[in-house]
């Protein structure tokens, strides 16, 4: 069974850092790119961020970019997300997903782990 | 940049009925990039639906993906009750977007 674990997650005041990290189980892990997807509480999703398959090509949503550092190991199957100089609205569950490059050419996130929750409060 | 808008908002349905779930994107896309997620409340989301049409392994027929251009359309047919759940639509690309969600509600 395909499965995505997150830790790492935690009340941190405004200004303070985390580091997330996700551990993948039940597939190749080094043969996907991984996302960061997250969710305030009781709003909608949001994308943050996602690694090709070696970490060397990153991107980011414009409201992490300069704050948030994705990263993974592959030989540890683990995905990773530093996060620096917190705000009140990075506050939510974050998701580490899997991408799934479909035969038809199309992509999607098809595995999602649980989530871990961020607080930012002061 | 494209900017993803489902409605209704909410859509409030019996069970046996259909739903018809909009996504509209402020421009042009390629349906290879649109995709359907469902969310029930305490679960991360379920992939349905990928490339505007294609459903993933383990998603019953009754879903079904539509649409082309800017105006995609997710419809479920005979709503089961586990099929009431919030429904996301997402652009997949360089920087994946979501649509802010349909919430389909037992009427």
């Amino acid at each position: 069974e395909m499965q995505l674990v997150e830790s790492g997650g935690g009340l941190v005041r405004p200004g303070g850092s985390l580091r997330l990290s996700c551990v993948a189980s039940g597939f190749t892990f080094s043969k996907n790119w991984m996302h960061w997807v997250r969710q305030a509480p009781g709003e909608g999703l949001e994308w943050v961020s996602r690694t090709t398959l070696d970490g060397t090509d990153t991107t980011y949503a414009d409201s992490v970019r300069g704050r948030f550092t994705i990263s993974r190991d592959n030989a540890k199957n683990t995905l990773y997300l530093q996060m620096d100089s917190l705000r009140l609205d990075d506050t939510a569950l974050y998701y580490c997903v899997r991408d799934h490059l479909f035969p038809s050419g199309s992509s999607a996130l098809d595995v999602w782990g649980q989530g871990t929750m961020v607080t930012v409060s002061s | 940049e494209i900017v993803l808008t489902q409605s209704p908002g909410t859509l409030s349905l019996s069970p046996g009925e259909s739903a018809t779930l909009s996504c509209r994107a402020s421009q042009t896309i390629s349906s290879n990039s649109l995709v359907w997620y469902q969310q029930k409340p305490g679960q991360p989301p379920r992939l349905l639906i990928y490339g505007a049409y294609s459903r993933t392994t383990g998603i019953p027929d009754r879903f079904s993906g539509s649409g082309s251009g800017t105006d995609f359309t997710l419809t479920i047919n005979r709503l089961e009750p586990e099929d009431f759940a919030v429904y996301y639509c997402q652009l997949y690309g360089n920087s994946p977007r979501f649509g802010p969600g349909t919430k389909v509600a037992i009427k």
